[in-house]
């Protein structure tokens, strides 16, 4: 059973620039979050997608957008890219909008972007 | 303003002791808590839950402790195995949200 798939796993950008990175949830979830990870710090929420419409957005400019699929996969596209962008990205799925207890999410293995 | 707060970067403990990693946090209106575990070049995995209706969560050698009053939770690794070394993130949900709002995490080194 695949977990949680994200690609690429690394990426260079030029600033001024725009990414779309991919994710595919587990088997059987049907929301899907995303967070960025900066070096040294923890994962922070961008937002999240629930039945292909964004239910909750973390304080991140709307340079950052999303999408997801009938099959519940999503992209986050990131617009002019700067320097500050450079982080590694987190796509987390789970079973509907809500946390259930005893249950995290699922986390993929990121994917890497490097902004020059 | 961070909001949860892991305020060791680093923590070094040997094979077989008891490795304690700490978590404080700012908002009195998170209802549950978790702990989670990150391995270089992979995401990070569940590791325990707790709610804030409990102090207490056991789960094989790993156990978490909530004190509400001090706004501060623990978790307990015993006993703590090389195998262990890795990020440890706290991490909090508030009843409003689906969101999880990290701490910056926590290095264990488990040495033999």
């Amino acid at each position: 059973d695949a977990g949680v798939t994200q690609s690429p796993t690394h990426l260079i950008k030029t600033r001024g620039q725009q990414v779309t990175l991919r994710c595919s949830p587990k088997s059987g979830h049907d929301t899907v979050s995303w967070y960025q990870q900066a070096l040294g710090q923890g994962p922070q929420f961008i937002f999240q997608y629930y039945e292909e419409e964004e239910r909750q957005r973390g304080n991140f400019p709307d340079r950052f957008s999303g999408h997801q699929f009938p099959n519940y996969s999503s992209e986050l596209n990131v617009n002019a890219l700067l320097l500050g962008d450079s982080a590694l990205y987190l796509c987390a799925s789970s079973v509907g909008q809500y946390l259930w207890l005893g249950y995290g999410y699922t986390f993929g293995s990121g994917t890497r972007l490097t902004v020059v | 303003d961070q909001q949860v707060k892991q305020n060791s970067p680093s923590l070094s403990v040997q094979e077989g002791r008891i490795s304690i990693l700490n978590c404080d946090y700012t908002n009195s209106m998170f209802d549950y808590f978790l702990w989670y575990k990150k391995y270089p070049a992979e995401g990070p995995t569940f590791l325990i839950s707790i709610s804030s209706i409990k102090d207490k969560n056991e789960d094989g050698r790993f156990t978490v402790f909530l004190n509400k009053s001090a706004k501060h939770l623990s978790l307990h690794i015993v006993p703590s195995q090389p195998g262990d070394s890795a990020v440890y993130f706290c991490a909090a949900k508030d009843q409003a949200g689906t969101a999880l709002i990290f701490g910056k995490g926590t290095t264990l080194s488990v040495s033999s």
